[in-house]
């Protein structure tokens, strides 16, 4: 059974980095079927996909954030990671990653929707 | 970017009822729709994917339908486990892919 396990700091500094990972079990990281995927979901409010990445390194970001973003994966550890700087209290939010399914429509595998999720870390943003 | 709009927000329905959500989508998604269920503390869950089709292990009671910019989730008779938040994310047009605000079901 594949899961899905975010770690990171609870508490982060306005101004300061957050950086989370997330550690995939039960599957492989580098399977072509699949993308991951960092979502975040403020207190009380909804959800919002932040980027998705491929094995080979290919990244999509919501343009919101896109100039402080930056997913990356480590295959051989079988784990990606979120690196969003510069944050504020408005990216104080409960973060988690999912599995982004591709598509099985070739030439192009886009990645689809998310059907396995981790549990999901609050990360709070405060001095 | 896609703009999915769902309602209501809220739905009170007492268990056994019959709970039909809906996702309007600003422009067409074809038939590229998903849904998931929220439980308070807990990670969503995807139900149903192209619109129709259910995920692993969900229930008959969860059915989808629609196309293009129009789209319902129905659960026929509510179970006490079903009272939660529901999401809507298209497929279509990423990125971004996006959600709706979500709809949440309670208890009457």
């Amino acid at each position: 059974q594949l899961q899905l396990q975010e770690s990171g700091p609870g508490l982060v500094k306005p101004s300061e980095a957050l950086s989370l990972t997330c550690t995939v079990s039960g599957g492989s990281i580098s399977n072509t079927n699949y993308y991951w995927a960092w979502i975040r979901q403020p207190p009380g409010k909804g959800l919002e996909w932040i980027g998705t990445i491929y094995y080979s390194g290919t990244t999509y970001y919501t343009s919101s954030l896109e100039s402080r973003v930056t997913i990356s994966i480590d295959t051989p550890k079988n784990q990606f990671s979120l690196r969003l700087t510069s944050v504020t209290a408005a990216d104080t939010a409960v973060y988690y990653c999912a599995r982004h399914r591709a598509s099985v429509v070739l030439p192009a595998r886009r990645p689809t929707y998310f059907d396995y999720w981790g549990q999901g870390t609050l990360v709070t943003v405060s001095s | 970017e896609i703009v999915l709009t769902q309602s209501p927000a809220t739905l009170s329905l007492s268990p056994g009822e019959s709970a039909t959500l809906s996702c309007r989508a600003s422009q067409s998604v074809s038939s590229y729709l998903a849904w998931y269920q929220q439980k308070p503390g807990q990670a969503p869950r995807l139900l149903i994917y192209d619109a129709s089709n259910r995920a692993t292990g969900i229930p008959a009671r969860f059915s989808g339908s629609g196309s293009g910019t129009d789209f319902s989730l129905t659960i026929s008779s509510l179970e006490p486990e079903d009272f939660a938040v529901y999401y809507c994310q298209q497929r279509k047009d990423g990125p971004p892919w996006t959600f709706g605000q979500g709809t949440k079901v309670e208890i009457k």
